[in-house]
């Protein structure tokens, strides 16, 4: 079964402190691994996909990298409007089904002015 | 550009009643999906339709019925609502390549059965 962790739950930053949220992941054959942000009372907007280990992708202050076994998505310089639910989810590479997405809890960054 | 719309917005129902929930994708997608998600569970795969004319159940899929209309609509069915299907539902769509299968959502369906 895929499985996939995120941690931490919530994290509280200053606007300008830098941080890095975690999502480690068990699946049979990565096909993919997926960030998406979510505002409150809206549906998540993806962010990126990343493929293969050692693999980074840059969206303004965020960058997130692959390796085996888990992904790091990196603020820097995070303002008040990066404040929002952070998902990370995988697509398995074989054993069928492998166009769904296994997703996370997710952490709740909070970036205080 | 649209996207995934889905409707209601929000919708409140006693235990027992009936209601479907509509969603439509204007990206010319394969694939559809409806999860559910809850405080502390995330989001969790209800049913999915890989392509037109096809549907499979997901994670949760006791107390549901999908109906996949035509390529754009996919329709998730409560028959007797329950208190614990209170959620926020979630639409999604995305090209159905097995390579780079990006989902896309709707903003969600906030349901509350009383």
């Amino acid at each position: 079964e895929d499985q996939v962790t995120q941690s931490p739950e919530a994290l509280r930053l200053q606007e300008g402190e830098s941080s890095s949220l975690n999502c480690s992941y068990t699946v049979s054959g990565l096909r993919g691994l997926f960030w998406y942000r979510q505002d409150p009372g809206k549906g998540p907007e993806f962010l990126f996909t990343l493929y293969s280990a050692g693999e980074e992708k840059e969206k303004e202050r965020l960058k997130a990298t692959l390796t085996k076994k888990e992904s790091f998505l990196h603020i820097t310089a995070p303002k008040p409007e990066d404040s929002a639910t952070y998902l990370c989810a995988v697509q398995r590479g074989w054993g069928g089904s492998n166009y769904k997405l296994t997703f996370g809890k997710g952490t709740l960054l909070t970036v205080n002015p | 550009n649209a996207g995934v719309t889905q409707t209601p917005k929000f919708q409140v129902l006693k235990t027992g009643q009936s209601m479907t929930l509509q969603c439509a994708q204007d990206m010319n997608h394969n694939s559809m999906y409806w999860y559910r998600q809850d405080p502390g569970m995330g989001l969790r795969l209800i049913y999915y339709s890989a392509s037109e004319g096809t549907t499979d159940k997901g994670e949760v899929p006791n107390g549901y019925n999908v109906s996949r209309l035509n390529k754009r609509e996919f329709s998730l069915r409560l028959e007797s609502a329950a208190p614990s299907q209170t959620s926020v539902y979630f639409c999604a769509s995305s090209t159905g390549w097995v390579a780079k299968n990006i989902q896309y959502f709707g903003a969600g369906t906030r349901l509350s059965v009383l």
